[in-house]
Formats: structure tokens, sequence, C-alpha cells
């Protein structure tokens, strides 16, 4: 595809279940970032992707989130028992190289809304 | 850690009037970077800055970044209708080989036609 794509666009899960966010970067793209968007704020980092290797996981709130990229090309986001303050735009990113001052490409995003 | 702060938080401007956005970190970065966000959309990036000083120019659109790479601004003349959304500066620092982006909290901008 000509872009980052995510699925769901949006996503409704009462409290308490486990949710499942996807994210297809563009192809060949090494580095992939999400971010997590709440309300009239920016976006704020959540963990970071060198191919398959998880080398940042730094802002992920809690145990409760977990991310994977097992073949070094489409990513996971998930959440379990999931709470009225996950609640958010998920937006993942990627980049072609693993250098710095590389762009980043924003997919859509998945909006998150816990009841 | 690093905290980048965005003033002002909103800015409504008569079409045709300029605009101006300031980012300020509390560390010293390696780039700065700018995205912009229409209403239900998600960043586009827009410009790089990477040198101490450094001036960019995009059409109607004039970012600088500070002598001491911690702040930035992004000008826009004469704005216009499609200028409309929130703007955001991105500070990076090198984490793990790669670029950790802190964004600021964003400029949103409307335009009275």
């Amino acid at each position: 595809g000509a872009g980052v794509s995510q699925s769901p666009r949006y996503k409704v899960a009462k409290r308490g279940q486990d949710v499942a966010l996807r994210c297809d970067p563009i192809s060949g793209h090494v580095s992939l970032f999400w971010y997590q968007q709440a309300l009239g704020q920016g976006p704020e980092f959540l963990t970071y992707f060198q191919n398959e290797a998880q080398l940042d996981k730094s802002g992920l709130p809690s145990d409760r989130f977990f991310a994977e990229r097992p073949e070094g090309s489409v990513s996971t986001l998930k959440i379990q028992r999931t709470q009225q303050e996950d609640s958010a735009v998920y937006l993942c990113a990627s980049s072609s190289t693993s250098g710095v001052g590389d762009t980043q490409y924003f997919g859509p995003g998945t909006r998150l809304t816990v009841l | 850690g690093q905290q980048v702060m965005q003033i002002p938080q909103y800015q409504h401007v008569q079409e045709g009037e300029d605009f101006t956005t300031y980012c300020n970190s509390s560390t010293t970065l390696s780039n700065i970077q700018w995205y912009k966000q229409r209403p239900g959309g998600h960043p586009v990036f827009l410009i790089q800055l990477v040198k101490s000083g450094e001036v960019k120019k995009q059409k109607r659109l004039t970012f600088q970044f500070g002598e001491a790479k911690k702040n930035s601004s992004l000008h826009i003349t004469a704005t216009q209708t499609t200028d409309v959304g929130t703007y955001f500066c991105a500070g990076a620092q090198i984490n793990f080989g790669n670029e950790k982006l802190t964004f600021g909290t964003g400029t949103r901008l409307t335009i009275i036609p």
C-alpha cells in the first residue's frame, strides 16, 4: 500500500475487555512506532520497534499494554483489561531506516472508546 | 524526562492575517520536526530542522530552530482557510540508535473567513 494502515479504525470496548490493534507499516520500513493521543493532546510515545526487535517500550503506561512485531512487518498493540483512561486514538508510524533524521509516516489511527 | 511546551494552545485569526506558534524544549534536541493535523486526521510531517539557527521556508510557512537547539517557531504569512488544523512540534532525541519524538501540546489554528 501507499501508506501506513491501521485497523480497526474505531473500537468500542467494555471495561475489562481485551483489545488488539493492528498496524501495517509502509512496505520495507524498518522502524515502527506506537503513540497514544488523548483528546486535545499531542501524540505520546508508547514503544518502538526496529524490525522485529522492540528496542524501547518506556512509554507503555502499564503492564496491561503489550506490543509485538514478530516478523518485522505488521505490528499489534494489545491492551488487556481495558480501563476508561485507555480511551484515546492509537497512532502507528513507520520510517524507512533506523537512522537519525528519518521522516515518520503516520497511519490514520484507531480510536478506542472504553465504556 | 524531556518536556516540550507549545504556545499558544489556541489561535483564532482572520483570513489573511499572520500566525505564529512557539515551541520550547526542556532539553537540547538533535532536531525538531513540525507536523500538521487536520480535524479528525492524523499528523502529517511538514519539515525537519537540524542545525542551530536554521531557517527553512515552505511557501507561506517559515520555520526557525533556535541557536541553543531548544526552541523553535512556525510562522504562517497571510493565512488561508486551508491552514486550519493543529500544528505540533516534536523534539527529537537519540534513543537506542533512533529518534524518540516528544510532541508538544499543539496549537490549534482556526480561521475566520
